[in-house]
């Protein structure tokens, strides 16, 4: 089975803090992505990257920033967190083929409250 | 880029009943639909999708169709169990490597 991972199920934090939200994957897969699902806004694209050491923005990308150093491991960090950080934030993977439709897996989520 | 809308927010059916929820895309070039199923306490998992040289497929008792002259495809969950309450989503993209943009997503609710 296909398992994605994240550090913690719930954190929280205090405005100004850095944060860091960690994602392992252990299907080798070359693309990983961070989501933050929100209520009535779906979920929503911060960063993903398709290898080591690459980052692609996504849709909103301010405020946060990415590491991935090695395949199986997609890190997002916040700066500075800010109580409109407050989110659940969902990692995926995916493998990479570009002849392909890729199903997307799903980590169980880090609800993050900033204080 | 490309948008995503999909209604209804929320929905409650009778158990047996069937269910249908409808997205609409905004970007022609959208050739790849997948529903995502999101279980209480879990990340959402994929559980049909659709691409757009075929105007339906089923699995079971799920469905989806696609209209891509209208840009909308729409789920379909017949003879619902208390085991399909859940939020789904809907998602398009442009197939291969590209990314998913997903609705705003829909809660189900199935009433014993």
């Amino acid at each position: 089975d296909v398992k994605v991972t994240q550090s913690s199920r719930y954190l929280v934090k205090r405005t100004g803090e850095k944060v860091f939200l960690e994602c392992v994957q252990d299907m080798d897969h070359e693309n990983m992505f961070w989501y933050r699902q929100d209520p009535g806004l779906g979920l929503r694209l911060i960063y993903f990257s398709y290898d080591v050491k690459m980052k692609e923005k996504g849709d909103i990308p301010e405020g946060y920033s990415v590491s991935r150093e090695k395949k199986e491991r997609f890190s997002l960090i916040l700066e500075s967190a800010s109580t409109n950080q407050t989110s659940m934030y969902l990692c995926a993977s995916s493998s990479w083929d570009s002849s392909s439709y890729n199903e997307q897996f799903f980590g169980p989520g880090t609800r993050l409250t900033v204080l | 880029g490309e948008n995503v809308e999909q209604h209804p927010s929320t929905l409650s059916v009778q158990e047996g009943d069937s269910a249908v929820i409808k997205c609409t895309y905004s970007d022609s070039a959208s050739n790849y639909f997948p529903w995502y199923k999101q279980e209480l306490g879990k990340g959402p998992q994929l559980i049909i999708d659709i691409r757009s040289n075929v105007g339906e497929k089923k699995d079971q008792r799920i469905a989806v169709t696609l209209n891509k002259t209208a840009k909308h495809f729409s789920l379909h969950i017949t003879e619902t169990q208390p085991e399909d309450s859940a939020v789904y989503f809907c998602a398009a993209s442009m197939g291969g490597n590209e990314k998913l943009t997903f609705g705003t997503g829909t809660r189900l609710t199935i009433i014993p």
